[in-house]
């Protein structure tokens, strides 16, 4: 079955760009109508969806973090990656990818299996 | 502040019948989603689609919506159970999802 793993470096300072890689493996990314997502929660905090990247390339982003983020999609890999401007300690979280499995004419719908176990970014 | 609001903490005895709310106004017009996560592990689908299950989540799990308040409900839960669970669905704009914070379940 289809697995995800996060990978990226858990430090980045103050300004800098956050960079994580999720890693697909069991499946094909560029297959079906699967969104691939990033998701994140901050320590105590609840989770935050951050955006995907459909098999075509197109994405969609939370309109909090529109024009910080970028979603791509590195099907010859089989990865899809984040990339996250002029980071904050409010950035700080436990990263997570995930699969959207998506329906014809369902803009969202929210299903998200599976995911990857998370990484912790610690911004500082 | 988070558009889905769930219960911090819920408690069941073993065997009993617990329900697990998720509240917001766009769940008057979008279905909610339930995950379940462990200590230590990914979270894991647990109802779609209002009241559907994957593959291998058993029958106790339950999904059900009445107005703005979208509900998980466990008959005879197990101890297996003990987790936390959240809700999802489209933001009231429509243009992205939104979580809820979180509900502890101890059994």
């Amino acid at each position: 079955q289809v697995q995800l793993q996060e990978s990226g470096p858990g430090l980045v300072r103050p300004s800098q760009t956050l960079s994580l890689t999720c890693t697909v493996s069991g499946g094909s990314i560029d297959s079906g109508t699967n969104y691939w997502t990033w998701i994140r929660r901050p320590a105590g905090k609840g989770l935050e969806w951050i955006g995907r990247v459909y098999t075509t390339g197109s994405t969609d982003y939370n309109p909090s973090l529109r024009g910080r983020v970028t979603i791509s999609l590195d099907t010859s890999r089989g990865q899809f990656s984040l990339t996250l401007n002029s980071v904050t300690a409010a950035d700080t979280a436990v990263y997570s990818c995930a699969r959207e499995q998506g329906v014809a004419g369902a803009p969202f719908t929210g299903w998200f299996d599976p995911w990857g176990q998370g990484t912790l970014v610690t911004v500082s | 502040s988070s558009e889905l609001t769930q219960d911090p903490a819920v408690s069941v005895a073993l065997g009993q019948t617990v329900r697990i709310t998720c509240q917001g106004d766009s769940l008057r017009r979008y279905y909610a989603s339930w995950f379940q996560q462990k200590p230590g592990q990914a979270p894991l689908l647990v109802i779609f689609n209002r009241n559907n299950r994957p593959s291998g989540i058993p029958e106790r799990f339950s999904g059900s919506r009445s107005g703005d308040t979208a509900s998980l409900t466990i008959t005879g839960a197990q101890a297996d159970d003990e987790a936390d669970y959240f809700c999802n669905s489209r933001a009231t704009s429509g243009d992205h999802l939104v979580f809820g914070g979180g509900t502890k379940l101890t059994v």
